[in-house]
């Protein structure tokens, strides 16, 4: 049974860097024909894909988001992270990561999520 | 890329059945057999309820099914029961040959009477 877990600061002052991992067990992240996402929920609201990578390193990031983000893999600690710079209040959410089936595009298994408040 | 369009609520007694539509485009839903549907529970993660459509992941129950017509997509439960109140968010890709992007509907909050 895969299991995903996201870890990182709660709390991030604006115009810094958000930063989180997600490390995943019960399986290799490098097997498979499986991509790797990170998703958010701002409080009370609807669900946002912010982007996915491949082990190869490959990545797709939503245009919305794509001038911030900045996702990476580490196959030897079988995780994968997220970076979003220049945050505001707006970046405050909970959030998620999910293994995405290719072809398919969907998300099958998905981490518990963490929240993280933009705020000085 | 704008949000898919749901229902913010839909209600049903128990053992009824309830459809909850998921209105894209045809850059999106209507493109694609790819969508998918999660159910969430307060204070938890989504949960995958149907993929590619109308493909049900083993251990959902067959009291969910999926469907597309055009650019509207739709969620069925039937036998409707409490365990089933949550939210339910539809998910198409929405893809291009310069890109790849998947975006979620409003999602519908789902209350069993």
């Amino acid at each position: 049974q895969v299991q995903l877990q996201e870890s990182g600061p709660g709390l991030v002052k604006p115009s810094q860097t958000l930063s989180l991992t997600c490390t995943v067990s019960g399986g290799s992240i490098s097997s498979g024909s499986y991509y790797w996402s990170w998703i958010r929920q701002p409080a009370g609201k609807g669900l946002e894909w912010i982007g996915r990578i491949y082990t190869s390193g490959s990545t797709n990031y939503n245009p919305s988001l794509k001038s911030r983000v900045t996702i990476s893999v580490d196959t030897s600690k079988n995780q994968f992270s997220l970076k979003l710079s220049s945050v505001t209040a707006a970046d405050t959410a909970v959030y998620y990561c999910a293994r995405t089936v290719g072809f398919g595009e969907f998300f099958d298994y998905w981490g518990q999520g963490t929240l993280v408040t933009v705020s000085s | 890329q704008s949000a898919l369009t749901q229902p913010a609520s839909v209600s049903g007694s128990p053992g009824q059945s309830i459809t909850i539509s998921c209105t894209g485009t045809s850059s999106d839903v209507g493109s694609y057999n790819l969508v998918s549907w999660y159910q969430q529970h307060p204070g938890k993660a989504p949960k995958l309820m149907i993929y590619e459509g109308s493909k049900r992941p083993s251990g959902v129950s067959n009291r969910f099914s999926g469907s597309k017509s055009g650019n509207t997509a739709s969620l069925t439960i039937s036998g409707l029961q409490a365990e089933d109140e949550a939210d339910y968010y539809c998910c198409s890709y929405a893809g291009s040959s310069t890109s790849d992007n998947y975006v979620f509907g409003t999602g519908t909050k789902v209350t069993v009477l």
